[in-house]
């Protein structure tokens, strides 16, 4: 079975731009979040969807949005970009919303100029 | 708010050697605990998770017991081999996951 797949690998945009990022869960799973996490450091916890509709967002400026589509695919945008955007951002998913073992994909590197 | 605390890397160890990677954590309620692996280039990998008080999570050798009376779960495994070099995060959950800043190992042989 496919794990969690993020599009995206690696992704360079310069100061200012907009960028979308793009998560498939595990099939069945019907819970997808979102992480950021910066070199050297643990994730950091962005957002969280369950049933297409946001059940969590962790202290991240509006810049950063994101949307659950009906086959439970995800989508993380991140507006005027800025240098301290750069991370790699996971997606990871569960069965169901709550205290569940969350399953991770490798991410997507984004760099900012 | 919660939060998870890691004895600060690199471990580095020869292998055969004896691990512990020490982990606490301060949080409301009753969390889930969990260890994740990272490989370099890689995501985050579940090793080992435990939801209640005195459970013992363990999975490829490597096992924690979740202490409630000191808000600990501390990651040991009696011989490490060169292939668990990685970077090792403690973890909690409530909805979602709290991590600490992770803890690198490294195994010489």
């Amino acid at each position: 079975d496919a794990g969690v797949t993020q599009s995206p690998t690696h992704l360079i945009k310069t100061r200012g731009q907009q960028v979308t990022l793009r998560c498939s869960p595990i099939s069945g799973h019907k819970s997808v979040s979102w992480y950021q996490q910066v070199l050297g450091q643990g994730p950091q916890f962005i957002f969280q969807y369950y049933e297409k509709e946001e059940r969590g967002r962790g202290n991240f400026p509006d810049r950063f949005s994101a949307r659950q589509f009906p086959n439970y695919s995800s989508e993380l945008n991140v507006n005027a970009l800025l240098l301290g955007d750069s991370a790699l951002y996971l997606c990871a998913s569960s069965l169901v919303q709550g205290p569940q073992p969350q399953h991770f994909g490798d991410g997507t590197r984004l760099s900012i100029l | 708010g919660d939060s998870v605390t890691q004895m600060e890397g690199p471990v580095t160890l020869s292998e055969e050697a004896f691990l512990t990677i020490n982990c606490t954590y301060t949080a409301t309620g009753y969390p889930s605990l969990f260890w994740y692996v990272q490989y370099p280039g890689e995501g985050l990998q579940l090793l080992l998770k435990a939801t209640k008080a005195d459970d013992k999570g363990s999975n490829k050798g490597f096992e924690a017991t979740y202490r409630k009376e000191t808000t600990s779960f501390h990651l040991e495994k009696g011989s490490v081999q060169v292939s668990d070099s990685a970077v090792y995060f403690c973890a909690l959950s409530r909805n979602k996951l709290v991590f600490g800043a992770g803890t690198i190992l490294r195994v010489k042989s």
